[in-house]
């Protein structure tokens, strides 16, 4: 069975441009959730999704959006990069949102931003 | 809010020592609570979860028991392989399905 799916696993950008993640679930997980992680925050939770719909949203500015289609696969977007999104975006998804529910990672995307 | 306070690493032991990982956690009602292991480049792997008071949680020779009165699960191994070297995050599943996780402790072990 394969796991999450994230591309690109590297992408190097440059300050004020834009850049789109993607992330396809394990075949029949509709929860995808979003984490950035840096090694002065650790793990922060950036969003939610289940059937298409945001169901949470972390402390994140608005730059940072993301969406899920109709087949559970999911893209986050950042616009107008700053230095400080330098980062691995994390994805991980789950059978539904449950709060027993154990979430699966892929192995991330690393942003660096220049 | 709710929270999760790991043990600060790094964690150095040898080969076939005991490994104690604390993890304390801050959570209205009745959380779920899970351990994740990160290898280097990859992202976090399940180890082992428990969810509701008293479960204990076990993989791969790894343990943690839900603990509520004193609010915590601390991941125990009795004999730590090189192979474990990794860090560990320690998480909890609230109600309201979103996850905290600690701030992850690095553990090497040597040969």
């Amino acid at each position: 069975k394969a796991g999450v799916t994230q591309t690109p696993r590297y992408l190097i950008k440059t300050r004020g441009q834009q850049v789109t993640l993607s992330c396809s679930p394990i075949s029949g997980h509709r929860s995808v959730s979003w984490y950035q992680q840096t090694p002065g925050q650790g793990l922060q939770f950036l969003f939610e999704y289940f059937s298409e719909t945001q169901r949470n949203k972390g402390n994140f500015p608005g730059r940072f959006s993301g969406r899920q289609f109709s087949n559970s696969r999911s893209e986050m977007n950042v616009s107008t990069l700053e230095l400080g999104d330098s980062a691995l975006y994390l994805c991980a998804s789950s059978l539904a949102p449950g709060y027993n529910q154990p979430q699966h990672f892929g192995d991330g995307t690393r942003l660096s931003i220049l | 809010g709710d929270s999760v306070t790991q043990m600060e690493g790094p964690v150095t032991l040898s080969e076939e020592a005991f490994l104690t990982i604390n993890c304390t956690y801050t959570a209205t009602g009745y959380p779920s609570l899970f351990w994740y292991v990160q290898y280097p480049g990859e992202g976090l792997q399940l180890l082992l979860k428990a969810t509701k008071a008293d479960d204990k949680g076990s993989n791969k020779g790894f343990e943690a028991t839900y603990r509520k009165e004193t609010t915590s699960f601390h991941l125990e191994k009795g004999s730590v392989q090189v192979s474990d070297s990794a860090v560990y995050f320690c998480a909890l599943s609230d109600t309201s399905n979103q996850f905290y996780f600690g701030t992850g402790t690095s553990l090497t072990v040597i040969p």
